[in-house]
Order: structure tokens, then sequence, then C-alpha cells
């Protein structure tokens, strides 16, 4: 079966960008969507379609994909940006999530 | 605004039975596939199923297929998730979820709408 991997923790400085990679057999073939999740609340579609983003996120979230990695930017983080991270794609008809990880702003 | 509302979750005993709901509203619902995706205490999101906007296309993960059966009723804007032989492991906050854009199931659509999540207990 298909498998989605990402690293459990990422910390950035206030203001700083971060980076947070999911990795896959030929992701790059696949639409890779992430989704954001607060303490306490539902998942959030940030990014979908590897690069495109829903109304009301802001610019300074960004995707990528090519080859195995997929990768999510936050450029100038904020503390309001610490959640959990998930990239998601679909396999066979099937949806897999990876892991999921965590973003810390210290 | 588009609503989806879960209930029915709560405490069940190993091997016993339950049914979740979820109430759509906000959109055409008849137009839409949705997704269960649950979420243990603490750990990562899993998906559950997938059902077509038509209800022609059902897919399961192999963690639940021949134990939990999805259906929904578009007349009644609701979606369902009938639980049977429960297991510990099967404890977590189930959500119900859109596909993204209208239609059939699609590889190119993410999840776009998520309910606020029941907690199903399996605890003897």
């Amino acid at each position: 079966s298909y498998e989605l991997t990402q690293s459990f923790s990422v910390s950035v400085s206030p203001g700083q960008t971060a980076s947070i990679t999911c990795s896959g057999d030929k992701l790059g073939d696949r639409y890779v969507f992430w989704y954001q999740q607060k303490p306490g609340q539902s998942p959030v579609l940030v990014i979908y379609q590897d690069r495109k983003r829903p109304s009301g996120i802001p610019e300074r979230i960004s995707g990528s994909n090519s080859g195995n990695t997929a990768t999510l930017t936050i450029s100038e983080t904020q503390a309001m940006d610490e959640a959990d991270y998930y990239c998601q794609a679909w396999d066979s008809s099937t949806v897999i999530f990876g892991g999921g990880t965590k973003l810390t702003v210290l | 605004e588009v609503q989806l509302v879960e209930s029915g979750g709560g405490l069940v005993t190993p091997g016993g039975s339950l049914r979740l709901s979820c109430a759509a509203s906000g959109f055409t619902f008849s137009s839409y596939s949705m997704n269960w995706v649950r979420q243990a205490p603490g750990k990562g999101l899993e998906w559950v199923s997938s059902i077509s906007n038509g209800a022609n296309y059902i897919h399961y993960a192999d963690s639940v297929k021949g134990r939990f059966t999805i259906s929904r009723d578009n007349a009644k804007n609701s979606l369902f998730l009938q639980m049977n032989s429960l297991r510990a492991e099967d404890t977590a906050v189930y959500y119900c979820a859109r596909v993204s854009t209208p239609g059939g199931l699609s590889a190119a659509a993410g999840i776009d709408y998520w309910g606020q999540g029941t907690l199903v207990t399996v605890s003897s």
C-alpha cells in the first residue's frame, strides 16, 4: 500500500521560513493536499493540488511537489501557525494521509 | 455557509455497534462525494471510508473493511457510518468531511469542509 512519510516535528523562529516535507514513491505524479490542525479543532485545507491556496489562506503559505517529495512552506512564520500539518494524496480511490508534522514556533 | 454536524458517538463495549450520522447543510449535498476520517487520541488523521455523490462508488480502509458500512440519504442531506464489531483501536474522533469538487471521487479533489467530530470510545 502507498505511504506518505512526514518528519515528526519542525521548529522555527518567528519571522523565519518553515519547510515541512512529505515523501512518497513518485509523489510528484500525484496531487498533494495539505491540512492544518490546531489543538482541539478540525483540520483546515491550506493547500490543494500541490500549490493552490483556498480563499482565506495567506500567500505566505505555499506548496510544491516534485519527484518523491512535496513541500509545504510557511514564510514569515507567526505564532498562529503553530499546529499539526498533514499531507494527503489519493491511491487507488483511497485517501492516504501522512503521519503529520508538529510545527513549533519558538 | 457549509455545515457538517456529526452525531451518534459515545461509549460502547468491544464487539458492540454504533451508527454515526452527519447532517449537511449550506450546499447541494447530492452533488458531493463524502468521507469519514478518524483521529485516535493524540494520533494523526486516518481515512475510514468514502462514498461518491450518487453512492455508486464506495471504498473502505482495510482496517474497517467488513465491519463498517458507509451510506447516504441525499433526500435528507445525511451521511451515515454503521460501525459493527467495534474494537478498542476504533476509539477516535470521527469526522464527516466533504470532497472539495462536485461529482464523483477524484484524485484531484481534497477535503474542503470538516465537521467538528464525534467521539467514539470502545471500552469495557
